[in-house]
């Protein structure tokens, strides 16, 4: 079965300090991978993407994640978290085969400790 | 480029009545669009896929019947939630599909947040 695991419901860390947020996925097919931000009441937004290539893709505001298909991992990476970067993050996989349709996890939940 | 709005961005109604939520692609044509059903500190779930000229194509457990999909323009997509109900409050976000070249992307609105009473 086709799933995105995102195994942190909630995560806290401090200002300044570096962030990982995990994403495993479950996929048939060759995917896209994609890491979404939402902030209360928002849409999303896109953070980054990856479908081929280099395996450790950047992202705006900061973000970076590495594509490991052996462990079918896209985590996420911040060096040095911002307060701003407090919202909910979602890991989603797509396909062509499947119309660009997408699943998402279950979304991660971060909070900034001054 | 590439902005996707919705309207409205919040509407409350009586129960038993019916609501229409608009999605628009403002700078690009969209032939898929995607529209998305999130509960409270939850994921997103996806509901149906509206085709341009065609009829949406809806995910299993969803009624259609219930929700109503028209994608009459390659601009425009429309959710109707008919005879709503308080257990159909939600944020209901959607999603205009552009191909980049090398792969399928999807660009989302704001989101509406329906209320039932």
């Amino acid at each position: 079965a086709q799933s995105v695991t995102q195994p942190d419901i909630h995560i806290t860390v401090s200002e300044g300090a570096s962030l990982e947020l995990r994403c495993n996925y479950s996929y048939g097919a060759t995917p896209y991978l994609f890491w979404y931000v939402q902030s209360p009441g928002q849409g999303l937004q896109l953070l980054l993407k990856y479908f081929s290539g280099d395996t450790l893709v950047q992202g705006i505001k900061g973000f970076e994640a590495e594509f490991k298909r052996s462990q079918s991992s896209f985590n996420l990476r911040k060096p040095s978290v911002h307060w701003s970067d407090a919202a909910e993050y979602f890991c989603a996989v797509g396909s062509y085969n499947q119309g660009g349709k997408l699943i998402f996890g279950q979304g991660t939940e971060l909070s900034v400790k001054p | 480029g590439a902005v996707v709005s919705q309207h409205p961005s919040w509407v409350i109604c009586k129960s038993g009545t019916s609501v229409k939520i608009e999605c628009r692609s403002l700078d690009f044509q969209a032939t898929t669009m995607f529209w998305y059903r999130q509960f409270p500190k939850q994921s997103l779930m996806l509901m149906a896929t509206s085709n341009e000229g065609s009829k949406a194509t809806y995910e299993q457990g969803v009624e259609k019947d219930k929700f109503l999909i028209n994608h009459a323009s390659l601009t425009l997509s429309t959710l109707t939630v008919t005879s709503a109900h308080p257990e159909d409050s939600s944020f209901y976000i959607c999603s205009a599909r552009v191909w980049t070249g090398n792969s399928y992307e999807q660009y989302f609105g704001p989101g509406t947040r329906l209320t039932v009473t």
